[in-house]
């Protein structure tokens, strides 16, 4: 099966301006997951889906942070306005379920940004 | 806030000997999961133990669970160079809509 599909893979921007990363988890995976890496740490999250709805964003910073999930499928994360402190690799993941099995998260390649 | 923590934050070895990370929690969880990843990519699954298990196999990887120490330790036998990587342990929480929370992780560095 094709894994999860993020883009762009690289971006570099000055601050103050806009960005928006768009992810395409696995087919039928009702669980969405983004977080936010920092280099030398571990993966943070920023907010998680359930089908199409918004079940945790208590991490989001959502005075610049926005996301959104159509129809239940693809997502976008948008920033607005980047911060230097936003450079980092932001990740997608995917899990097939939303509860009550034990199964893994499937992860993109993550796109690595540059706030100059 | 990150709910594992990991243990060394960086190890060292050379080619064919053991190496062993550790990762303690905070809350209760339903299921604990190592992940591996390489520089500059995404991460990758290894392995899955539930809350009502204590040891898991899955070739040169075991894995441990004490809830009631609220840890698990990652061992890795006769590590090889490809081993070089950062090691991630992270909690699953039903209870929390199926948060997936991860550690600091560790640097796992195996010399040829």
């Amino acid at each position: 099966e094709a894994g999860v599909a993020q883009s762009p893979r690289y971006k570099i921007i000055e601050k103050r301006q806009s960005v928006a990363f768009w992810c395409n988890p696995i087919s039928g995976h009702a669980t969405l997951y983004w977080y936010q890496q920092i280099l030398g740490q571990g993966p943070k999250l920023l907010i998680q889906f359930q089908n199409n709805g918004v079940v945790d964003d208590s991490q989001l910073p959502k005075d610049r942070f926005s996301a959104e999930r159509l129809k239940g499928v693809d997502s976008t994360l948008k920033i607005q306005p980047a911060k230097l402190e936003d450079s980092a690799v932001y990740l997608c993941a995917s899990r097939p379920l939303p509860r009550g099995r034990n199964t893994e998260a499937f992860f993109g390649q993550g796109t690595r940004l540059t706030v100059v | 806030s990150q709910q594992g923590e990991e243990d060394p934050q960086a190890l060292s070895i050379q080619e064919g000997e053991n190496a062993t990370m550790n990762c303690s929690y905070k809350t209760s969880i339903n299921n604990l999961q190592w992940y591996r990843q390489n520089s500059g990519r995404g991460l990758v699954h290894l392995i899955l133990i539930r809350s009502n298990e204590r040891e898991k196999h899955s070739g040169r990887l075991r894995v441990t669970l004490d809830t009631s120490k609220k840890s698990s330790s990652l061992l890795i036998t006769a590590s090889r160079a490809a081993d070089t990587a950062s090691y991630f342990c992270a909690t699953l929480q039903e209870t929390s809509g199926s948060r997936l929370t991860f550690g600091e992780g560790t640097q796992l560095t195996v010399n040829p």
